[in-house]
């Protein structure tokens, strides 16, 4: 099983440029979760998606911020135009529907500058 | 609202000693109790889970936690610290929303010594 992928890793980029974060869930998974982990707020959850609706948008931020599943495999995060603030771990997690336990993915660390 | 917390920010433990890390919790139902561990620069890995049943639950890599409704608490326990055990761990609370959104700690960084 490979486990939740995402990528990039790391990525480096300037104030006002555009991100995306991508995320592969676990085959057969059909809720997946997009966290944030910073040192001030801890892990908070932006969006979740169940069948590739998604269902509770509440932790995203603003609006320079976006997710989409356009299928059951991917997903994807995007931040328009990016800030210095925006630099965190950004999670994303998959799980089914009525199993409770999240997988994680190994996060893509952002760093605004 | 439910919440999570985890009084302690940093522990120091010295390899082969015990360790308990505390986790409370604020929740209107029974909840979902769950133990993460993320090692640095990696994601999180879950170390053990209570629903219902045995409040005494066993997981991975020799922890425990128990869940006592009483005290709204979930502790997480190993009888001997091993300095691989060196990490950071969160306690989270779900089940709420309708789905399960997870609520998570601020996280316990435990640092071993030889």
């Amino acid at each position: 099983d490979a486990g939740v992928i995402q990528s990039p890793r790391h990525e480096v980029t300037e104030m006002g440029q555009e991100v995306t974060l991508r995320c592969k869930p676990i085959s057969g998974h059909n809720s997946l979760f997009w966290y944030r982990q910073t040192m001030m707020r801890g892990l908070e959850l932006l969006i979740y998606f169940n069948n590739n609706v998604p269902i509770d948008d509440s932790g995203m931020p603003e609006d320079r911020f976006s997710a989409k599943m356009p299928n059951a495999s991917f997903s994807t995060l995007k931040i328009q135009p990016s800030e210095p603030r925006d630099s965190a771990v950004y999670f994303c997690a998959s799980t089914t529907t009525h199993q409770e336990t999240q997988y994680f993915g190994p996060g893509t660390r952002l760093l605004v500058l | 609202a439910q919440s999570v917390t985890q009084p302690d920010i940093h522990i120091t433990v010295s390899e082969g000693a015990s360790l308990e890390l505390r986790c409370n919790y604020s929740y209107g139902a029974t909840p979902y109790l769950f133990w993460y561990v993320q090692s640095p620069g990696q994601g999180l890995q879950l170390l053990l889970k209570y629903f219902s049943g045995d409040t005494l639950v066993q997981g991975i890599k020799g922890f425990e936690a128990e869940f006592k409704r009483s005290q709204s608490s979930f502790n997480l326990r190993k009888p001997s610290v091993h300095w691989s055990d060196a990490a950071e761990y969160f306690c989270a609370v779900g089940g709420s929303g309708g789905y399960n959104k997870l609520i998570f700690g601020a996280g316990t960084r435990l640092a071993v010594h030889p």
